[in-house]
């Protein structure tokens, strides 16, 4: 059972819809992340939230958003997608305390983009 | 058009064998090191870290070598299981003023014959 649990696990939605991925994280953890998993390329970062504020946006393209409301939960909001951004998407989550620590994945939301 | 996916290296081991899955890192300042595991339908799943300070490090069953000279990173698994079919990741932190940067490899698949 993992402490980052994913909603939807999967989702299908066409170019002109808008939809919202959720993450929640049971942890106690202070940094979230979102990741891209394609069948082309690796494991991207998309976003990165410590305390609550992005501190990294990996040049996401805008018809992505996220958004942190609490150190608990991420969303990613999506608006206008295309085909080519089918993949799996990965919510992670850490304890950034200056200290080295791993991330904690989520199962991921698998989006298709019809 | 037709999609092309990610050509991941196969490591196909008999059980009881032992595995090594080999990655190279490409960031110098990289400071800390992971190994994930993921299976089918989940998402990657944390098995053992090792900082730039040190040179090996153990856990159950595997065992992570660093190379910092070749920028070369191993995971050993002893005994290899069924239940160890999966795709290893190796992921190298690069650091951020906060939060935490992994960057991620393209993925081994290792599939236990029995």
């Amino acid at each position: 059972e993992t402490g980052v649990t994913q909603t939807p696990r999967h989702l299908v939605m066409g170019m002109t819809n808008k939809k919202s991925l959720k993450c929640e994280q049971h942890l106690g953890h202070n940094a979230m992340y979102w990741y891209k998993q394609s069948a082309k390329k690796p494991l991207e970062l998309m976003f990165v939230y410590s305390l609550e504020e992005r501190v990294e946006n990996n040049s996401v393209p805008s018809r992505f958003s996220p958004e942190c409301p609490n150190s608990s939960h991420l969303f990613l909001h999506l608006h206008t997608l295309q085909p080519e951004d089918s993949a799996l998407y990965l919510c992670a989550s850490s304890q950034a305390t200056g200290d080295l620590l791993p991330l904690h994945f989520g199962n991921g939301t698998r989006l298709t983009v019809t | 058009g037709e999609s092309v996916g990610l050509h991941l290296p196969t490591l196909s081991v008999q059980e009881g064998d032992n595995s090594i899955i080999n990655c190279a890192y490409s960031n110098s300042a990289s400071d800390y090191f992971i190994w994930y595991k993921q299976e089918s339908g989940k998402g990657p799943q944390f098995i053992i870290d090792i900082r730039s300070n040190m040179d090996k490090r153990q856990g159950q069953r595997v065992t992570v070598l660093l190379n910092k000279t070749v920028k070369h990173l191993s995971l050993q698994i002893a005994a290899t299981q069924p239940g160890d079919s999966a795709v290893y990741f190796c992921a190298e932190n690069i650091p951020l003023s906060e939060g935490q940067n992994f960057v991620f490899g393209p993925g081994t698949r290792l599939s236990v014959l029995p």
